[in-house]
């Protein structure tokens, strides 16, 4: 079985700019988070969507929106990049049994610089 | 969720058991005590979780203190490939919320 899957896995932008970043879920998952990882830090939860809805969100600047599709894959937008958006952004997909989240299974990231 | 405290780094022989302790004084009664690693450049991986049992896995053992104040994550017989950031979290019971809040984990480096 596939697991999560992520696109672009590097990526060059410059200041102002935008990007989307995009995740496919392992199968059966319907939950979908982003994380960002800026160097020698732990991941930080951006988002959440479950059945197509944002559950969660943390502390970004409305700079940062997502969507989840009916196929359960989803897109991460930044727009008008600052060079502190330079990061590894990680998806991660869960199962969601009986209204409760299992274990996160997490993707190998897309590597964003911004020059 | 509860804050956790872990050393920045620890090694350990091959072939040997790799103790990583993580300290949760705060931790409530219904929140679980997680563990990922992230090796290199990749993305975390689940490890093991536990309520107040000790827990076993293909992986790992996890050995929560009666107190549940702290815990240990023990890999029996460390390889170099378990040279990773371990990250020891705590998650309450939030439902179909996936959010893992991450410190800044424990360096494992596993010698020859």
């Amino acid at each position: 079985d596939a697991g999560v899957t992520q696109s672009p896995t590097h990526l060059i932008k410059t200041r102002g700019q935008h990007v989307t970043l995009r995740c496919s879920p392992i199968s059966g998952h319907k939950s979908v988070s982003w994380y960002q990882q800026v160097l020698g830090q732990g991941p930080q939860f951006i988002f959440q969507y479950y059945e197509k809805e944002e559950r969660g969100r943390g502390n970004f600047p409305d700079r940062f929106s997502a969507r989840q599709f009916p196929n359960y894959s989803s897109e991460l937008n930044v727009n008008a990049l600052l060079l502190g958006d330079s990061a590894l952004y990680l998806c991660a997909s869960s199962l969601i049994r009986d209204r409760v989240s299992g274990e996160l299974f997490f993707g190998e990231g897309s590597r964003l610089t911004v020059l | 969720d509860a804050k956790t405290t872990q050393p920045p780094s620890m090694d350990c022989a091959e072939g040997r058991a790799a103790n990583l302790p993580c300290n949760h004084s705060t931790i409530s009664g219904n929140e679980y005590v997680y563990w990922y690693r992230q090796i290199h450049s990749q993305g975390p991986q689940y490890i093991i979780h536990g309520l107040k049992n000790n827990e076993t896995n293909e992986m790992a053992s996890l050995i929560i203190t009666e107190d549940r104040k702290s815990s240990t994550l023990i890999l029996p017989h460390a390889t170099l490939r378990d040279t990773a950031v371990y990250y020891c979290i705590v998650r309450g019971p939030t439902g179909a919320n996936s959010k893992l809040t991450f410190g800044k984990g424990i360096t494992l480096s596993v010698r020859p």
